[in-house]
């Protein structure tokens, strides 16, 4: 079964840097991943698509500061230079034929 | 870029229907893949359904299956979720979701369903 697993928090200080995690099930290994940010009140937005090599191609407007990379089954967001606004939801999204999952989502606290 | 814009919210009853609209402007709406994704206060996002307006042909998650339809009108660029026989654990932000190629890329502003007696 698909499954996309995260952690529940994380944290980091203001203009440090914060890797957040989505692990693929097992068997699934190769599969590439979408990340979406939900700021406090907001829809999502798209991020990125993340390959299982690490390329990854990000959407309109997302600044430098995100970007992605992959190790196995693992799949990782990292956020340099945090800012106030990157306090957010991060969920990671993946799919399979006719469906789409999603991860429950990483809550990012800015400190 | 595209934009997508969802219908209002809605106030809804026990056992009753709830259609919400989704709009696409500025790309190829047949081009698309357009998926409905919810989420209830407080959870996270959970993927509901999605469509093929070129083909017309949608498929749904096991947990939906029977209660909704995810339809669209090339003509309006317009696609439609109808979820029936709602309850309240029903009540949740729906999303609309395009998939450009194999993920989702862009979403709508999101519609509050609320049910209540």
């Amino acid at each position: 079964q698909l499954v996309l697993t995260q952690s529940p928090s994380a944290s980091a200080s203001l203009g440090a840097s914060v890797r957040l995690t989505c692990t693929l099930s097992s068997g699934h290994s190769s599969y590439a991943i979408a990340w979406h940010q939900q700021q406090p009140e907001k829809g999502p937005r798209y991020l990125m698509k993340l390959n299982s090599d690490g390329s990854h191609s990000k959407g309109d407007g997302i600044p430098d500061r995100f970007s992605g990379s992959s190790s196995g089954a693992e799949r990782y967001l990292t956020i340099s230079s945090l800012q106030s606004e990157d306090e957010a939801d991060y969920y990671c999204q993946t799919w399979g034929t006719g469906i789409q999952v999603f991860g429950g989502g990483t809550k990012l606290t800015v400190l | 870029q595209v934009q997508l814009v969802q219908s209002g919210a809605e106030v809804k009853k026990p056992g009753s229907s709830v259609k919400v609209s989704c709009k696409a402007s500025g790309g190829t709406f047949s081009s698309y893949t357009i998926n409905w994704v919810r989420q209830a206060p407080g959870q996270g996002l959970e993927w509901m359904g999605r469509i093929i307006p070129i083909f017309g042909t949608a498929n749904y998650a096991q947990k939906f299956q029977g209660r909704v339809t995810i339809t669209a009108d090339e003509s309006t660029s317009t696609a439609y979720m109808d979820l029936s026989s709602l309850r309240s654990e029903d009540t949740a932000v729906y999303y609309c979701a395009i998939q450009g190629g194999a993920n989702i890329d862009y979403w709508g502003q999101g519609t509050l369903v609320t049910v209540s007696s």
